[in-house]
């Protein structure tokens, strides 16, 4: 069974950065390419990027919001997905899920940036 | 980028009865080399996470009850939930994965009439 557990999220600044980190297991992660989604207060879900598999290059993709702020990496040795927010605005206030297709989602980690 | 679209918005059905959400895609999901349509049916109850209830447009996930049936292939998907169940209260979305950038439609409210 697929099993993914979101961490990391919290409250920080505008113009802070901040690392979720997603564990894995219950699949080969090493093989899969990995997504995170993030769902804004009240909003549908929104795809802001992936990683492919090491096998396959691990190129990253990513959405133009977060586009030269955000950075998805990898540690297959310890089956854990990173996401890393800089430069964070009030706007990427959202809940953020890890997931892997086609579609299984980590429980989430809340991001709240305010000053 | 893949636009998803789908309707109604929200709608009230009594239980026990049908309740039906259309999707349309901007573009085909279907890929030739294998025939298969890069679609699924996530199901968010309030305070949860998505949970994958159809994939490849309608293949059922393990554990999902057969009342959930998705249909519909290219550009054009329904998911029908045979008979509403009180625990169906929630959010419907329909998610590409066919691009390299995921898209989901807006979302469907199903409640209860």
């Amino acid at each position: 069974e697929v099993h993914l557990v979101d961490s990391g999220g919290g409250l920080v600044q505008p113009g802070g950065s901040l690392r979720l980190s997603c564990e894995a297991s219950g699949f080969t992660f090493t093989d899969a390419y990995m997504s995170w989604v993030r769902q804004a207060p009240g909003k549908g879900l929104e795809w802001i990027g992936r990683i492919k598999s090491e096998s396959d290059g691990g190129t990253t993709d990513y959405a133009a919001p977060v586009k030269g702020r955000f950075t998805i990496s990898r540690d297959d040795s310890k089956n854990t997905l990173y996401l890393q927010m800089n430069s964070l605005k009030t706007e990427d206030t959202a809940v953020y899920y890890c997931a892997t297709a086609p579609g299984y989602w980590g429980q989430g980690t809340l991001v709240t940036v305010s000053s | 980028d893949i636009v998803m679209t789908q309707s109604p918005d929200s709608l009230a059905v009594s239980l026990g009865e049908r309740a039906t959400i259309s999707c349309k895609s901007s573009h085909s999901l279907l890929y030739s080399s294998n025939s298969k349509n890069y679609l699924a049916w996530h199901r968010q109850k309030p305070g949860q996470p998505p949970e994958l209830l159809i994939y490849w447009a309608s293949t059922r996930e393990s554990g999902v009850p057969d009342r959930f049936s998705g249909s519909g292939s290219g550009r054009d998907f329904t998911l029908t939930i045979s008979s509403l169940q009180a625990e169906d209260v929630a959010v419907y979305y329909c998610h590409q994965y066919y691009g390299t950038h995921w898209s989901f439609g807006q979302g469907t409210k199903v409640e209860i009439k």
